[in-house]
């Protein structure tokens, strides 16, 4: 069955760095979405993504953050100058209509 | 804007006992619910949708437009459903999901 992959599983970086979360959505998908869950808080929406732009960013979603499909395949999400506040679990997750398919995460830890 | 309450952080049950979680939600409208299932290192998977009205795993949810609720129900909680349970909502169109807090369910042997 096919999945939605993230890598890396776990990233660790300094604040200020940057950071691209990379996310190989299920190939006959249409709508691509990132989600961010801090720890001990609920799953919180970033970003969706259709038709090679942006459709719909919440207000956490701000200049810090770019999302890119650079190669048809690869749905990317950039953290810019990462404070310690980023550190959280990225979800990336495609859809081909109403339901969601969620990849496995990426751990972002800030230090 | 939409919202979804799930007002139980953890719920304990007794393996073979009824299993209820929570969850409500705001929005004026007919929303889709949904509600997602976490197992331990797992992704996040949907368990079902009030659209399909379909029985998963022996859990269904019910929606009640006037009580503006969506619980999960199963009649005999097994150890095997001990997870992350989070009800999401969506505006109809291709919105993007709401979560609500996340209910875990510990069902204990």
């Amino acid at each position: 069955e096919p999945e939605v992959t993230q890598t890396p599983s776990h990233q660790v970086t300094q604040m200020g760095q940057e950071v691209i979360l990379r996310c190989v959505p299920i190939s006959n998908h249409l709508y691509f979405y990132w989600y961010r869950q801090i720890l001990g808080q609920k799953v919180e929406f970033l970003v969706s993504f259709y038709n090679n732009e942006i459709s719909e960013k919440s207000e956490i979603f701000d200049d810090q953050f770019s999302v890119e499909r650079p190669d048809g395949s690869n749905f990317t999400l950039k953290i810019r100058s990462t404070k310690l506040e980023d550190s959280a679990m990225y979800f990336c997750a495609s859809a081909p209509g109403p339901e969601a398919f969620f990849g496995q995460g990426t751990r972002l830890t800030v230090v | 804007a939409q919202r979804v309450t799930q007002p139980e952080k953890l719920l304990s049950v007794f393996k073979g006992a009824p299993v209820e979680l929570k969850c409500n939600y705001s929005y004026s409208g007919s929303p889709e619910l949904f509600w997602y299932v976490q197992y331990s290192r797992q992704r996040l998977q949907l368990l079902l949708r009030h659209i399909s009205r379909e029985s998963i795993k022996g859990f269904t949810a019910d929606l009640n437009k006037g009580e503006t609720s969506f619980h999960l129900k199963k009649p005999f909680a097994q150890e095997e459903d001990s997870a992350m349970y989070y009800c999401a909502l969506r505006v109809p169109g291709n919105t993007p999901l709401v979560f609500g807090k996340g209910t875990r369910l510990s069902v204990i042997a």
